[in-house]
């Protein structure tokens, strides 16, 4: 089975600083391991995505995102806030069954 | 090239009433899946289609029914409506099968109020 965890469902930074949604899976299989962005009333839109290689993943917007098995982690950050930041980001993982399997949400807010 | 494109964006139906989603993924892609996204439940796998083949099925009861065309375009029905149906309704494709790290990508959902 799988599943994903993601600490805090709010999150607020001030602009330009440090932007850090933890998120911490489950799986019993290698996952392959997603970072998505709502805005509000929109669909998801795909930040990043890890499958296998290089566990530094570079995704859209300045995001990037660590995988770290030992730690069955993939969090997200990046380095300065902006305010067009603002929105729901949700991390999944899929790996058996052809299905993605979500977090919760964090709720990005951001201070200027 | 077109994103996910899904109709209606924005639909109110009475209760016990059925309704009819529909979904054209990106141009090439033949997998087509599903998801239901509540405040209370979030964000629920309900099925995925690949090749006009049901290959999974999350954990809904039957009244909630898909099927995908010969055109990889889908659509998905809800019988007999009930008020904790009220969600979005989130369709997604890739190009190959879902669950081996092919990019995932989401249209703009369609939005079910039931009354």
């Amino acid at each position: 089975a799988q599943s994903v965890t993601q600490l805090g469902s709010h999150v607020s930074v001030s602009e330009g600083a440090l932007v850090l949604l933890r998120c911490n899976y489950s799986s019993s299989v290698p996952p392959y391991l997603f970072w998505y962005v709502q805005y509000p009333n929109q669909g998801l839109q795909l930040l990043l995505k890890y499958t296998t290689g290089a566990t530094l993943v570079k995704g859209i917007n300045g995001f990037e995102a660590e995988f770290k098995k030992s730690e069955t982690s993939f969090h997200l950050t990046k380095p300065s806030a902006h305010m067009s930041d603002a929105a729901e980001y949700f991390c999944a993982v899929s790996g058996g069954g052809g299905k993605l399997i979500f977090g919760q949400g964090t709720e990005l807010s951001v201070k200027p | 090239k077109a994103g996910v494109t899904q109709t209606p964006r924005y639909l109110i139906k009475t209760r016990g009433q059925q309704v009819t989603l529909s979904c054209s993924p990106i141009s090439g892609h033949r997998s087509v899946s599903w998801y239901q996204q509540t405040p209370g439940q979030g964000l629920q796998f309900l099925f995925e289609y690949f090749s006009e083949t049901q290959r999974n099925k999350g954990n809904f009861p039957g009244r909630f029914s898909g099927r995908q065309f010969s055109n990889s375009r889908s659509e998905m029905n809800v019988s007999t409506l009930e008020l904790g149906d009220s969600a979005l309704y989130l369709c997604a494709s890739s190009l190959g099968e879902s669950g081996r790290g092919n990019t995932i990508y989401f249209g703009e959902g369609s939005w079910l109020t039931v009354v």
